[in-house]
């Protein structure tokens, strides 16, 4: 099993370009969530889906967009991406029954 | 909202040395977790409390949650540079499984 699994890993991008994050399971989870962790900040939820077809809004969803595509895959979408999203972002997911949750390697992404 | 504090924010010890992190939550836990993040890397899940006065071990670490206190420390003893890394803890903050997370412990283990 991989687990979860990140696309891309690094990635730079111009101001107002936009690209989607990619993230998937394999643990069967119905839960994937979205965080971004920054310098003295710590690890902020995004956007999370608690099942398939339901998403919501974490504690800082501002200027991102996401898709549960099916019960494996979560993307992320940057529309126009800002310097103040250079960050790097993980995706996570957890079972049903607990609150345990398996955490992608993430990706680093540079806006500049 | 739940806030998590934890301290210290960096410690830097001699390998072999005992060590202690804390979890303090502005709200009644019912749910702690205990994560590691090497640089650069994701997080992997150490350990998960929900009891008061609960206590798990793995290997050389511990970790206890204290209700009353809204508290949770972890215990390494007799470090060594393996352990070096970020320590978070992250605890539930509703349903839907949601974890709040603390900004993290910063432990170099110095050889």
């Amino acid at each position: 099993n991989a687990g979860v699994t990140q696309t891309p890993k690094f990635q730079v991008l111009k101001t107002g370009q936009s690209m989607t994050l990619q993230c998937a399971q394999d643990m069967n989870h119905n839960s994937m969530y979205w965080y971004r962790q920054d310098p003295g900040m710590g690890l902020r939820l995004i956007y999370y889906s608690a099942s398939e077809g339901t998403t919501d809004k974490g504690e800082v969803p501002n200027g991102y967009n996401v898709s549960r595509l099916n019960k494996r895959e979560f993307s992320l979408r940057l529309e126009s991406a800002a310097p103040s999203q250079t960050s790097v972002y993980f995706c996570a997911s957890s079972g049903r029954t607990g609150g345990e949750q398996f955490f992608g390697p993430g990706t680093r992404l540079t806006v500049l | 909202s739940q806030e998590l504090e934890q301290s210290p924010q960096s410690l830097i010890v001699q390998e072999g040395k005992n060590l202690t992190i804390n979890c303090t939550s502005s709200k009644t836990l019912y749910g702690l977790y205990w994560y590691k993040q090497k640089y650069g890397e994701g997080l992997i899940f150490l350990m998960m409390l929900q009891k008061g006065g609960e206590e798990k071990s793995h290997e050389k670490i511990t970790a206890k949650l204290d209700e009353k206190k809204q508290q949770s420390s972890l215990h390494i003893t007799a470090s060594q540079p393996s352990h070096a890394g970020i320590y978070l803890c992250g605890a539930e903050a509703g349903s839907n499984y949601k974890l709040t997370f603390g900004k993290g412990t910063l432990l170099t283990v110095n050889p």
